[in-house]
């Protein structure tokens, strides 16, 4: 069964507004990655937190940790036209094997 | 650069011929994996090598097969290819030494079968 569903399934906002997007999964976690991929190109890796961490930043993106909840949250801030994509996260349990959720579509609108 | 190359990008087979699709990298990573990508969801891992160990995974159709000749490359073989096979097929690979498992993913292959 799908460990990650996120949420929205779609995303559509203006050129310089905050997109935020949420993942929630089912069991225990080594980590947890965020990938984006281009309309019919393949994932590129964004950001990783790992179990142990609450929260993480890489330029425009924070990502949060929740292990209580079994969820996580990906904002991009000040949001722009190339940033429109589909994001998935991804979780790592261990032996190689990392499972994707759906994935959030975000549109943004110059 | 060191990447992660999938040939063809676009693939077009018949019902029942069989395909090859094929990914190499330069990354020298030991692991490679082969996911399969239906329109609008998550990737789905069909099956990965550690060096020469091949992991297949449970729910994987028999229809879908692999080999890896050596680190560089690693083939998907669809035996018989049906119109459920149409699908994006993204190649990935990782290192057991570096961050936790981030992956590295191939442009893709979009495979169309008639």
């Amino acid at each position: 069964s799908q460990q990650g569903e996120e949420d929205p399934q779609a995303l559509s906002i203006q050129e310089g507004e905050n997109a935020t997007m949420n993942c929630s999964y089912k069991t225990s976690i080594n980590n947890l990655q965020w990938y984006r991929q281009n309309s019919g190109r393949g994932l590129v890796h964004l950001i990783l937190i790992r179990s142990n961490e609450r929260e993480k930043h890489s330029g425009r993106l924070r990502v949060t940790l929740d292990t209580s909840k079994k969820s996580s949250s990906l904002l991009i801030t000040a949001s722009r036209a190339a940033d429109t994509a589909s994001y998935f996260c991804a979780t790592y349990t261990g032996g190689f094997k990392t499972i994707f959720g759906a994935g959030t579509r975000l549109f943004v609108k110059a | 650069d060191a990447m992660v190359i999938q040939n063809p990008r676009y693939q077009v087979t018949q019902f029942g011929k069989p395909v090859t699709l094929s990914c190499s990298q330069t990354l020298n990573h030991n692991v490679m994996y082969w996911y399969q990508q239906k329109s609008s969801q998550a990737p789905k891992l069909l099956f990965h090598y550690y060096d020469k160990d091949f992991n297949n995974e449970a729910d994987t159709p028999d229809n879908f097969q692999s080999r890896r000749p050596n680190t560089s490359f690693c083939f998907l073989d669809i035996r018989s290819p049906g119109l459920g096979d149409a699908a994006m097929y993204l190649c990935a690979t990782s290192s057991p030494a570096g961050k936790w498992n981030e992956q590295f993913f191939g442009p893709g292959t979009r495979l169309t079968v008639l």
